[in-house]
């Protein structure tokens, strides 16, 4: 089954202790993004990576890192979390540089830092 | 800059009533843009698009039209169900330098009642 898969779907964590979400796809796709979600501000757009070791910032890059070592993963790692990265965060692929092409999410991993 | 403005929710209706979602967008260029469905404890699926002006997506009994003159691409069914009630999402895509990116409204709720 064609599917983007994240791990885990939910966390707990505290203030300033590293964590990584995995984000994997199984559609040879090109493209992947990660998207945070917020109540009334939809969802908007963290990182972006075209290719393999190819990546650049979205609209809210600060406070995030991540990696595209493959094709089929994309990593998302908080070096150190905040209270105010506590949200639902969302990876997404496509087949990559056709115009209006539909991008595929996963089923999203809510994450709390205290 | 580039945005997308949808009508506040909650949204709530009976069963076998009309929808009416409104959502309008401001971008450079010509965009593509979509809806996208977001079901209780799931991520977001794609629901329907139109790649340019005056082209009408449709896709479960949901339909939406591009209007360039009034930058708006609302959605409407005819008679909604139970089983619709989800939060939905108005995007624009941009299509630049290679890549395409998403502007997403902040989404409206809608709760259907029996």
């Amino acid at each position: 089954e064609a599917q983007v898969t994240q791990n885990p779907r939910y966390l707990i964590t505290v203030t300033g202790k590293k964590l990584t979400v995995t984000c994997s796809q199984n559609m040879n796709h090109e493209y992947m993004s990660w998207y945070r979600q917020d109540p009334g501000l939809g969802l908007r757009q963290i990182y972006y990576s075209m290719n393999v070791e190819v990546t650049d910032k979205g609209d809210v890059p600060e406070g995030y890192k991540v990696s595209r070592k493959e094709k089929r993963n994309f990593p998302l790692i908080l070096e150190s979390p905040s209270p105010n990265q506590t949200s639902l965060y969302f990876c997404a692929s496509s087949l990559g540089g056709h115009q209006g092409e539909t991008q595929y999410f996963g089923p999203g991993t809510r994450l709390l830092v205290l | 800059g580039n945005s997308v403005t949808q009508m506040e929710g909650p949204v709530t209706l009976s069963e076998e009533a009309f929808l009416t979602i409104n959502c309008t967008y401001t971008a450079t260029g010509y965009p593509s843009l979509f809806w996208y469905v977001q079901y209780p404890g799931e991520g977001l699926q794609l629901l329907l698009k139109a790649t340019k002006a005056d082209d009408k997506g449709s896709n479960k009994g949901f339909e939406a039209t591009y209007r360039k003159e009034t930058t708006s691409f609302h959605l409407e069914k005819g008679s909604v169900q139970v089983s619709d009630s989800a939060v939905y999402f108005c995007a624009l895509n941009l299509f630049s330098g290679g890549y395409n990116k998403l502007i997403f409204g902040a989404g409206t709720r809608l709760a259907v009642h029996p």
